[in-house]
């Protein structure tokens, strides 16, 4: 059973980069997807972007210009570097497997979620 | 962005009795497979969102039976047949028919 864990530093400075890692727990994530989605506290979930194995991206435009998304196949892990960050960025950051757009983008299984507060 | 919207935002049913769910998208029905890219999560307290059903109605392996998804196109509809304590959850749709991919504002589900 495939599982996810998310790591990375919890507190970031406004204006400075939230930079976090999703560990797939398989010996190859050869051909795999991994999605990175947030949840503000006590809100919604916000589909941040998408990235392949081979390092193909998709990002949610309203992040696109402060996103970035990159591979390690070697060690099985998936990053996501998110700029400039704000108050508003304070959120539980979940990672989580998805499909691609012929089998289903659904989301499954999810990581535990990495809870970064971006304060001074 | 596919807006969905979800209602009610909170539910209270009785245990044993029946809880529905609805979402409402625009058109998320791909004709050429018809398949509607919509999926239906569980997110316990604490815990990450749960998948519960994919392609509108088809279960997860190991979801109990008693959730079951239907609807097509525009309209669909999560139920739990006979509510148990352990479903007290927020439960959230989900869209893959198009990026960016996006997700209903949740609906709490609580005991009555």
């Amino acid at each position: 059973q495939l599982r996810l864990q998310e790591s990375g530093a919890r507190l970031v400075r406004p204006s400075e980069t939230l930079s976090l890692t999703c560990s797939f727990s398989a010996d190859s994530i050869s051909g795999m997807y991994c999605s990175w989605i947030r949840q503000p506290p006590g809100k919604a979930l916000e589909w941040i972007g998408q990235i392949h194995s081979t390092g193909l991206t998709n990002f949610n435009p309203s992040f696109k210009s402060r996103v970035s998304m990159s591979v390690d196949t070697s060690s099985s892990q998936f990053s996501l570097i998110l700029s400039s960050v704000t108050a508003a960025d304070t959120a539980l950051y979940f990672c989580a497997r998805t499909w691609g757009a012929a089998a289903g983008n659904w989301f499954d299984p999810w990581g535990q979620g990495a809870q970064v507060t971006v304060s001074s | 962005d596919i807006v969905l919207t979800q209602s009610p935002d909170s539910l209270a049913v009785s245990l044993g009795e029946r809880a529905t769910i609805n979402c409402k998208s625009s058109q998320i029905l791909y004709s050429s497979s018809n398949r509607n890219y919509l999926a239906w999560y569980q997110q316990r307290p604490g815990q990450p969102p749960k998948l519960l059903m994919y392609w509108a109605s088809t279960r997860e392996s190991g979801v109990p039976d008693r959730f079951s998804g239907s609807g097509s196109g525009t309209d669909f509809t999560l139920t739990i047949s006979s509510l148990q304590a352990e479903d007290v959850s927020v439960y959230y749709c989900q869209q893959y028919y198009h990026p960016p991919y996006t997700f209903g504002q949740g609906t709490k589900l609580e005991i009555k």
